[in-house]
């Protein structure tokens, strides 16, 4: 399995401000998502960013408020922007793995917005 | 559209027990791939076990095993020997175009 970090692991932000999470693997992946999961909550998809393309936003997600880059086929950044306490989560990288179907997680980054 | 139930918000088990995590799911799909994650404290998630719908048997993994039911589009979980590291939030997952999750378990293992 792919060996995923990210950074920052947490993050405490004040409203209105951004922050940008970066997701790192140690190989090459074709498809790398990023999820967000709210306190208490199961994961939802907020995009899919393949290297080269424009990220594709599932619904009730913008580029404005959650803009990606995918530079190349080991990293990728989320930015949240213009936060308010709602952003309050954990946001997860996730990319396929060698396997069919399977998809591998990083630790996640805690955000909690004041 | 496809849907991931798990009816059992939370869960609790003595150490060295079995407890059985259950799901369900819908789709009109004949091939698909159905997963459950962990998550510890820790919140990164970890692949547990992985089931293809076209394969009858079902997927173990040392101390984990799934009872695949397609007809009945159940799948549950069996965690045979529990130990107290298996303490976490458990995620039954979907995959079709992508992964779909159910809202989870939370397992507690009693000492």
């Amino acid at each position: 399995s792919a060996v995923i970090s990210q950074k920052p692991s947490r993050d405490i932000c004040q409203r209105g401000t951004s922050l940008t999470i970066q997701c790192q693997v140690d190989s090459q992946v074709t498809m790398m998502f990023w999820y967000r999961q709210q306190p208490g909550q199961s994961l939802t998809l907020i995009a899919t960013a393949n290297q080269g393309s424009e990220a594709t936003y599932e619904s009730g997600f913008v580029i404005d408020k959650f803009p990606i880059s995918r530079p190349n086929l080991t990293f990728s950044t989320l930015t949240v922007s213009n936060m308010s306490p709602e952003d309050s989560s954990i946001y997860l990288c996730s990319v396929t793995g060698t396997g069919p179907y399977e998809q591998y997680f990083g630790p996640g980054t805690r955000l909690t917005v004041t | 559209a496809q849907t991931v139930t798990q009816s059992q918000p939370e869960m609790s088990v003595q150490e060295a027990e079995t407890v059985t995590l259950s799901c369900t799911y819908d789709t009109s799909e004949s091939d698909y791939y159905l997963f459950w994650y962990k998550q510890p404290p820790s919140r990164q998630m970890i692949l547990v076990i992985r089931q293809e719908a076209y394969k009858q048997q079902n997927a173990t993994e040392n101390r984990f095993s799934v009872n695949f039911q397609k007809a009945a589009k159940s799948f549950s979980l069996k965690i045979s020997d529990s130990q107290l590291g298996d303490a976490a939030m458990y995620f039954c997952a979907y995959r079709d175009a992508e992964l779909i999750f159910g809202k989870g378990t939370k397992l507690s293992v009693k000492p």
